[in-house]
């Protein structure tokens, strides 16, 4: 049973730029979240996709949007990339008709680094 | 203003004893609640999480004591082994609110010392 998988592993931008991150759901999940992780602090919620919209959203500027596709894998992407955008981005999957229980089960991350 | 808080950055204990891991938040509208555990360049690892109709969970070495009063919850590890080595973060959510996103602490950094 396949996890949570992200692409790519690293990756290195300059200010300014553009940046496109996937992630594909674990097995059976229809919800992705997406989290930045900077270090030394826990992960922060950016949004979550449910049936292709975005449902929820933390305190994050426009530069990040994302998208989901009827496959409920997803995309994370930033514009504009400052250098405070450097961190881990988590994706996290979920099945939504669970119910109450928000069991998030995340993959390895993407790691962007911004010069 | 940070809703889960960690206050421990690190802990460290002997290998075999009980490793006890703290958290506080401060939104009443939590009602679930969940511990990851997370080695270096991986993502978070589920553990174990707990309803906020319950106030204690167990799953083998793992248990999760909540006390909605105090707004505090415990992540228990009894007994410590070395594989427990890593960081824990707490997280938090308010499913009912509609907040569907985890509020995570900043994390312990659990050392288990042979």
């Amino acid at each position: 049973d396949a996890g949570v998988t992200q692409s790519p592993t690293h990756l290195i931008k300059t200010r300014g730029q553009q940046v496109t991150l996937r992630c594909s759901p674990k097995s059976g999940h229809d919800t992705v979240s997406w989290y930045q992780q900077a270090l030394g602090q826990g992960p922060q919620f950016i949004f979550q996709y449910y049936e292709e919209e975005e449902r929820q959203r933390g305190n994050f500027p426009d530069r990040f949007s994302g998208h989901q596709f009827p496959n409920y894998s997803s995309e994370l992407n930033v514009n504009a990339l400052l250098l405070g955008d450097s961190a881990l981005y988590l994706c996290a999957s979920s099945l939504r008709s669970s119910g109450r229980l928000n069991t998030q089960y995340f993959g390895p991350g993407t790691r962007l680094t911004v010069l | 203003d940070q809703q889960v808080k960690q206050n421990s950055p690190s802990l460290s204990v002997q290998e075999g004893r009980i490793s006890i891991l703290n958290c506080d938040y401060t939104n009443s509208m939590f009602d679930y609640f969940l511990w990851y555990k997370k080695y270096p360049a991986e993502g978070p690892t589920f553990l174990i999480s707990i309803s906020s109709i319950k106030d204690k969970n167990e799953d083998g070495r793992f248990t999760v004591f909540l006390n909605k009063s105090a707004k505090h919850l415990s992540l228990h590890i009894v007994p410590s082994q070395p594989g427990d080595s890593a960081v824990y973060f707490c997280a938090a959510s308010a499913w009912g609110g509609g907040a569907d996103g985890l509020t995570f602490g900043k994390g312990t950094h659990l050392i288990i010392q042979p």
